[in-house]
């Protein structure tokens, strides 16, 4: 069955350090989206990509990047990570773009808990 | 103002009786609406779209959606134990020079025996 993982589940580092979280969709969806979730504010976007090669920021995207090199995979790096940055992080994709129109659902990989010290 | 707005709660209902949600939001122009379950230090699920005004049914769940007055709700009928969950409320929205997915901070529902 197709799905999108996330790894790690569980991350705990320092301020200052450098994380990178995975998420790989084996749905292969072209559109993918990253949030944060904490409590009070719901899901806020952090980057998203609609195809290989494109990325595009979101609402909440300092000191966050991302890079997409295939369709499959869409890495979330924290350059410098800070304790603002501690958080729930879901990835999240769609087989298309989101319009203003009828847009179609998004499908949320398991999360991962991040912990910056 | 935010731009989807939820009650947080917790909403509690007796096993049996309806649960009611209800979302409010900004944009006029918005299109497309979901409804996404969340169970503790779960990702979010998705139960139900809706993108046209009216009703829409699958199973236990009804989505409703008033355009004019800007907002979407959710009945689960039949309410059971396992419904308890953090419902969200997704709205898509130009905003900022791009569409993207707004989600309400959700409503905490909680079915007791």
């Amino acid at each position: 069955d197709a799905e999108i993982t996330q790894s790690p589940r569980h991350k705990i580092t320092e301020t200052g350090r450098q994380v990178t979280l995975a998420c790989h969709q084996t749905w292969n969806h072209n559109n993918m989206f990253w949030y944060r979730q904490d409590l009070g504010h719901g899901l806020r976007l952090i980057h998203y990509s609609y195809g290989v090669h494109d990325t595009n920021k979101g609402e909440v995207s300092d000191g966050y990047s991302v890079s997409r090199s295939n369709t499959e995979d869409l890495p979330l790096t924290l350059e410098s990570a800070a304790s603002s940055q501690t958080s729930v992080y879901f990835c999240a994709s769609s087989d298309a773009p989101l319009t203003s129109g009828r847009s179609n659902e998004q499908f949320f990989g398991p999360g991962t808990r991040l912990t910056v010290l | 103002q935010k731009e989807v707005e939820q009650n947080s709660g917790p909403l509690s209902v007796p096993e049996g009786a309806i649960a009611s949600l209800n979302c409010t939001y900004s944009d006029r122009g918005s299109q497309s609406f979901f409804w996404y379950r969340q169970y503790s230090g779960k990702s979010p699920e998705l139960i139900m779209s809706i993108y046209s005004n009216g009703d829409k049914e699958d199973g236990r769940f009804t989505a409703q959606l008033n355009k004019a007055s800007q907002y979407v709700s959710l009945l689960i009928r039949d309410s059971q134990p396992s419904d308890s969950a953090t419902y969200l409320c997704a709205v898509v929205m130009f905003s900022g020079g791009y569409n993207k997915l707004i989600f309400g901070a959700g409503t905490r529902l909680a079915v007791h025996p």
